[in-house]
């Protein structure tokens, strides 16, 4: 599996700020993923973003709000603008498996946010 | 809305079988059942997957029904590390995870 870290791992914030969420992964990957996970909820699928395209936004998520560059094969930033406390969560990266038929992700630790 | 139901929470012994069960009775020919867990908000961790035969890992095995209607995971002895919330998610030809509530499970010591 693929070694993915995320920066920061944490960090609170101030209503109307933005903040830059970096993943990283330790191998080339086509494809990458970028969820939320509000307080005590499940995983939600924010957009994907493959390297030379803008990202593909799932409904409800749109790019003003969510801005994501795919400089390259190994990285990806996810920014959320305009901070409102129901920002407040916890945003993971993933990247596809190495299965050439299965679609398996894997998971970066998560970056834990806070708006005040 | 996520393809599968499973049970909000379980408890196992600790050493005992851990069996998960997870329902997607409406899952296509051509989906794969895979199952990760979530230990305390880190970011998930791939256990298994299966289209239709049982499989077997180091880390569990997956019984999938005949019909593909349901499926159970299972932890063949549960150590209180295996404390986590599982998921178990259908999905084919795409990386769109739709996840559901998962099921909880608590190792009871």
């Amino acid at each position: 599996s693929a070694v993915i870290s995320q920066k920061p791992s944490r960090d609170i914030c101030q209503r109307g700020t933005s903040l830059t969420i970096q993943c990283q992964v330790d191998s080339q990957v086509t494809m990458m993923f970028w969820y939320r996970q509000q307080p005590g909820q499940s995983l939600t699928l924010i957009a994907t973003a493959n390297q030379g395209s803008e990202a593909t936004y799932e409904s409800g998520f749109v790019i003003d709000k969510f801005p994501i560059s795919r400089p390259n094969l190994t990285f990806s930033t996810l920014t959320v603008s305009n901070m409102s406390p129901e920002d407040s969560s916890i945003y993971l990266c993933s990247v596809e498996g190495r299965g050439l038929v299965t679609n398996e992700q894997f998971f970066g630790p998560g970056t834990r946010l806070t708006v005040l | 809305d996520a393809k599968t139901t499973q049970p909000t929470s379980m408890d196992c012994a600790e050493g005992r079988a851990a069996n998960l069960p997870c329902n997607h009775s409406t899952i296509s020919g051509n989906e794969y059942v895979y199952w990760y867990r979530q230990i305390h908000s880190q970011g998930p961790q791939y256990i298994i997957h299966g289209l239709k035969n049982n499989e077997t890992n180091e880390m569990a095995s997956l019984i999938i029904t005949e019909d593909r209607k349901s499926s159970t995971l299972i932890l063949p002895h549960a150590t209180l590390r295996d404390t986590a919330v599982y998921y178990c998610i259908v999905a084919a030809g795409t990386y769109k995870y739709i996840f559901g509530t998962g099921t909880r499970l608590k190792v009871l010591a």
